[in-house]
């Protein structure tokens, strides 16, 4: 399978730990997009990239969150100081550039805070 | 502001009748359309997606309307069956926003047998 891959698939940390995460995106997909998803909610936008330009971060997303895709392949999310209401799942999604490009969602990864 | 509006939040029909779940946008400009499927602990899936050159879609049993002028458009699964239920996303591109995707907030579909 070459499809979107997250790690890890799983994170539990403690409140004020810092935490970060990795996306693999399908190798010919320029675009690259970080949603969060909590249960019964849609996918809410945090931030994307063309490459590896930073397009936007979410206004609703706070200074403690920060994305980075240094060559325009992977990219990483991390999240500073965590707070309980950070416990989410992280969707990474990537797409190729231009009208009507899917995305493609990876598998998440689940982020608890105790 | 840029969002995407999804009804119902919850739509429980009979296997083998028709669902139907419409969505609002707020971008004049958005030009794609696409929808997805979420079963549970699943990552999203595209099930069909438009384009804002035409009015309609088809696959098999689905189907995806576009309304422009009054910038709505709906899913629509005709003879529904017991693996059709998930939860259904909506999603939009934002054109001032570089093409960037974001989603309603979704519509868990019940399959009654």
């Amino acid at each position: 399978d070459t499809g979107v891959s997250q790690d890890p698939r799983h994170k539990i940390t403690k409140r004020g730990q810092n935490v970060t995460f990795r996306c693999d995106p399908i190798s010919e997909h320029n675009r690259l997009y970080w949603y969060r998803q909590t249960l019964g909610q849609g996918p809410e936008f945090l931030t994307y990239f063309q490459n590896e330009a930073q397009l936007e971060k979410s206004r609703l997303l706070s200074d403690r969150f920060s994305a980075e895709r240094p060559k325009g392949s992977f990219s990483t999310l991390e999240i500073q100081r965590t707070e309980q209401g950070d416990s989410a799942m992280y969707l990474c999604a990537s797409s190729q550039t231009g009208i009507g490009s899917p995305l493609h969602f990876g598998n998440g990864t689940r982020l608890t805070v105790t | 502001g840029e969002n995407v509006e999804q009804h119902p939040s919850t739509l429980s029909v009979q296997e083998g009748d028709s669902a139907v779940i419409k969505c609002t946008y707020s971008d004049s400009a958005s030009n794609y359309f696409p929808w997805y499927k979420q079963e549970l602990g699943k990552r999203p899936q595209l099930i069909i997606d438009i384009r804002s050159n035409v009015g309609e879609k088809k696959d098999q049993r689905i189907a995806v309307t576009l309304n422009k002028t009054a910038k709505h458009f709906s899913l629509h699964i005709t003879e529904t069956q017991p693996e059709d239920s998930a939860v259904y996303f909506c999603a939009a591109s934002i054109r001032r926003r570089d093409d960037k995707i974001i989603f309603g907030k979704g519509t868990r579909l019940h399959i009654l047998p």
